[in-house]
């Protein structure tokens, strides 16, 4: 099983700023196929990113993903209120299908 | 607009059994699969079942493998989940998810979730 380890486990930003999210994996994540969720209270958790670069459709270009192997990065360029949430990764390229803890955009 | 709505969530007993079910619209069902994925109180996603479009294939995590059943009934674009002998460890919001077009563990869209607690 792959685990997916998330840090930090929370980020205190101000609006405006740049946050950098990471993932790593027990092991190499294949193909890349490492996605990015955001996670609101009361929401359901909505794809951002996946194939670990990839922005899902509607997401604006400020969130970024990156990395490959077992190294993979989120980033949010300049945050916007809308933005504060819980962010986690998920592998699906092989069974099962971790996600990571989840690491919180607070302000 | 995609939509899945979960229901049939609820306080059940220890070694008791609920069925969830997932209704979805907004696109076309027969195409693709769908998986359910439950958050435990304060902890994160955790990937539960899946079936292939034509509920031909089921997928199942070892925590639940031989209490839980995953089907699908494409005439009416719902899909179950059957949960037996339910431990304290099942609490959590179970959330309904579609694969999408290039993966089926690929989690496209969401429902709101639908509450289990396993209690006495």
């Amino acid at each position: 099983e792959i685990v997916l380890t998330q840090s930090p486990g929370t980020l205190s930003l101000s609006p405006g700023e740049r946050a950098t999210l990471s993932c790593r994996a027990s092991q190499s994540v294949s193909s890349s196929y490492l996605a990015w969720y955001q996670q609101k209270p009361g929401q359901a958790p909505r794809l951002l990113i996946y194939g670990a670069s990839s922005r899902a459709t509607g997401i604006p270009d400020r969130i970024s993903g990156s990395g490959s192997g077992t190294d993979f990065t989120l980033t949010i360029s300049r945050l916007e209120p809308e933005d504060f949430a819980v962010y986690c990764c998920q592998h699906y390229g092989s069974s099962p299908w971790t996600f990571g803890q989840g690491t919180k955009v607070e302000i | 607009e995609v939509q899945l709505l979960e229901s049939g969530g609820g306080l059940v007993q220890p070694g008791g059994s609920l069925r969830l079910s997932c209704a979805a619209s907004g696109f076309t069902f027969t195409t693709y699969a769908m998986s359910w994925v439950r958050q435990a109180p304060g902890k994160g996603l955790e990937w539960v079942s899946g079936i292939s479009n034509s509920g031909g294939s089921t997928y199942y995590a070892d925590s639940v493998k031989g209490r839980f059943t995953i089907s699908r009934d494409n005439s009416k674009n719902t899909v179950y989940l059957q949960m037996s002998s339910l431990r304290a460890e099942d609490t959590a919001l179970y959330y309904c998810a579609k694969g999408s077009g290039s993966s089926f563990f690929l989690f496209d869209y969401w429902g709101q979730g639908t509450l289990v607690t396993v209690s006495s």
